[in-house]
């Protein structure tokens, strides 16, 4: 158990809905990054958040949005979805974004099972 | 940007046997290179990881090398088990800054009883 949780486990739901996915870092850990892993693409970097604000952005689309909270809990939101959405998505903690020796190793929740049909 | 090929794809072995998982990267600046485990069903693992400064770490039945000068690093695992099996993923990246790891596709490692 890496400590960090995400809820739901899994998802139905179907094309332009729009769903929320969230993550409960490791305590201690201020950094918060979400990932999406499909079959053909691997694991994607979508987007960092450091103590509550955006560090680093990737391949995430304009649909998507996040935001880190107070308590640095976490929350994924995808909307318009497309059936190409479909996959797992990763929320990874650590407990700073660089610049510690160990501070950057990331863990990994247990993931979003997103199906949109 | 990092670009991280790792290879296999797939690889099947018998237990007992030793498994090795090999990545390049693109990148000389990259300095950190963690490894993870990823089972049915779960999220990666980490198992070990390897900085820079250090050719080899070893971890029980577990080792992973680092060769700068070509850009590569190896997953060593001997005396493998069936409950090895499950996808390993390689990274690497630059420690300093927002650190944004690059992994590589994977590599399902099945270990036949």
């Amino acid at each position: 158990d890496s400590g960090v949780t995400q809820t739901p486990k899994h998802l139905i739901t179907a094309t332009g809905q729009r769903v929320t996915l969230r993550c409960s870092p490791r305590s201690g850990d201020l950094s918060v990054y979400w990932y999406q892993q499909s079959l053909d693409q691997g694991l994607q970097f979508l987007i960092q958040y450091y103590n509550g604000e955006e560090r680093a952005k990737g391949n995430i689309l304009e649909r998507f949005s996040a935001q880190q909270f107070p308590d640095l809990h976490s929350e994924l939101n995808l909307s318009s979805l497309e059936l190409g959405d479909s996959a797992l998505y990763f929320c990874a903690s650590s407990v700073a974004p660089s610049g510690i020796l160990g501070g950057e190793t990331q863990y990994f929740g247990p993931g979003t099972r997103l199906l949109v049909l | 940007g990092e670009n991280v090929e790792q290879h296999p794809s797939t690889l099947s072995v018998q237990e007992g046997d030793s498994a090795v998982i090999k990545c390049t990267y693109s990148d000389s600046a990259s300095n950190y290179f963690p490894w993870y485990k990823q089972e049915l069903g779960k999220g990666p693992q980490l198992i070990i990881d390897i900085r820079s400064n250090v050719g080899e770490k070893k971890d029980q039945r577990i080792a992973v090398t680092l060769n700068k000068t070509a850009k590569h690093f190896s997953l060593h695992i001997t005396e493998t088990q069936p409950e090895d099996s499950a996808v390993y993923f390689c990274a690497a990246s630059i420690t300093g800054g927002s650190y944004i790891p690059t992994f590589g596709r994977g590599t399902s490692l099945i270990v036949h009883p």
